[in-house]
């Protein structure tokens, strides 16, 4: 699976938005992107995915660039229930298997 | 409710036994996967199974084997070969293998070492 960069960590307000980004320069044409979150000592949870076009469900939007190179996971309005690990994972088209997972973004949530 | 249960949820194992955890599933959904997550990294892929009687290795399958006899369930065994078994082991299904499916996560084993 072609490989996904994001920050370490990222800190922000309650109430306001959130902008995760990832970049994947090496994506390839079928590649998704997934976006997954992990909160401590639980399994990750399915957050969000697309292929080309931004996609909106109700815990997220996903922007993709247009020449798909990086993505943006927005939260529209963070809560202190949103603090988590999120990662950005590619998947590839022609074939899955697992998922490969980073290190991921570290969200901090103030109060 | 439909979803993927783990038992147990904490696991103690003694030098040179193996152990199995179990990993059960209602979403009946064909592949399922075992990973493995050590402290503040990300998860590492063990084993899969797209269905049933069939499985392949992940990325790191040494020391860890595993059956898919039902659709419902993939147990995974952590044997004496694996000398760092001590981490967090999660289980996850999918509705197929395709790239823009879904993959739903139990809660997750912890595994020590006595």
């Amino acid at each position: 699976d072609a490989k996904t960069t994001q920050p370490n960590s990222m800190e922000s307000n309650e109430e306001e938005p959130v902008h995760l980004p990832c970049n994947h320069s090496t994506i390839s044409g079928t590649d998704y992107i997934h976006w997954y979150r992990q909160l401590p000592s639980q399994g990750p949870e399915y957050v969000i995915h697309g292929l080309t076009s931004n996609v909106n469900n109700r815990m997220a939007s996903l922007a993709i660039a247009e020449d798909r190179k990086s993505s943006t996971l927005i939260l529209h309005r963070a809560t202190l229930r949103d603090a988590a690990v999120y990662y950005c994972i590619l998947r590839e088209g022609g074939g899955a298997d697992g998922l490969t997972f980073g290190k991921g973004t570290h969200l901090i949530i103030q109060p | 409710d439909g979803g993927i249960t783990q038992s147990p949820k904490y696991l103690f194992r003694k030098e040179g036994q193996n152990v199995t955890l179990s990993c059960e599933q209602n979403l009946n959904h064909d592949a399922m996967y075992w990973y493995r997550q050590d402290p503040g990294q990300g998860l590492r892929l063990i084993y899969y199974s797209q269905i049933v009687n069939d499985f392949q290795k992940g990325d790191i399958a040494e020391g860890y084997s595993v059956s898919r006899e039902k659709k419902e369930s993939f147990p995974l065994t952590v044997t004496s070969a694996q000398k760092n078994p001590t981490a967090f082991y999660l289980c996850a299904s999918s509705i197929g293998l395709l790239a823009g499916e879904t993959q739903y996560f139990g809660p997750g084993t912890r595994l020590l070492v006595l």
